[in-house]
């Protein structure tokens, strides 16, 4: 079992957008329709933000959105604002267990 | 209101067992697969296995096979990660989480902290 890979940082200012990557492999992103985000502020709770590839649960703001291609995902941010500056995890099933990528850093700048 | 509720920090030595617990109210906890999460300092998101409280079916992802055991007692809505034999490799934070249609985890517990020093 191999972590999803994500790039390790991103970076962009305020009002910008950034995309952050998930790539796994045809056992599991590229296989399961099952594509969750999860953001992480430090010393906290991870936060589910997207399910299902592309779906916002309910109080995530639209600004957040994501896709699925092949054996790669990507959650994208519109509209920076500083408070998405945190660790995001992507997590996709992968048969019998679920596999989490290796988590990206955004720093607003 | 759903929550997750796990027991306290840890400290523990080298090669002695434990036992940490997550508590669910607010749901049916029997009906939704309960999953463990493991976060090493300063490291990412680990998933170290599920259970099904319905039955205590586990299943573990391959990394996490034969290190730890998963169980759970619908009985009184908790689930538990246990280890035989700690080390200090284990040292980390713990998560449980609800797992959502078997493929998110949408409900956190706030995390056990286990510290594994001699």
């Amino acid at each position: 079992q191999s972590a999803l890979t994500q790039p390790r940082s991103v970076s962009g200012s305020p009002g910008q957008s950034v995309t952050i990557s998930c790539t796994g492999s045809s056992s599991d992103v590229g296989v399961y329709n099952y594509v969750s985000w999860y953001q992480q502020h430090p010393g906290k709770t991870p936060k589910l933000m997207i399910y299902d590839v592309t779906k916002r649960p309910s109080g995530v703001p639209d600004r957040f959105s994501a896709s699925k291609s092949d054996n790669t995902a990507s959650l994208t941010i519109s509209g920076l604002q500083a408070e998405d500056e945190a660790d995001y995890y992507c997590c996709s099933h992968a048969g019998n267990y679920l596999v989490f990528g290796g988590g990206t850093k955004l720093t607003v700048l | 209101e759903v929550q997750l509720v796990q027991s306290g920090a840890e400290v523990k030595k080298p090669g002695e067992s434990l036992k940490i617990s997550c508590k669910g109210s607010g749901y049916t906890f029997a009906s939704y697969w309960i999953g463990w999460v493991r976060q090493m300092p300063g490291k990412g998101l680990e998933c170290i296995g599920i259970i099904y409280p319905g039955d205590s079916e586990a299943r573990y992802s391959p990394s996490f096979q034969g290190q730890v055991t998963i169980s759970a007692d619908k009985s009184i809505n908790t689930a538990s990660l246990q280890w035989s034999s700690l080390k200090a490799s284990d040292t980390a934070i713990y998560y449980c989480a609800r797992l959502l249609g078997g493929t998110f985890f949408d409900y956190w517990g706030q995390g056990t902290l286990v510290t594994v020093s001699s």
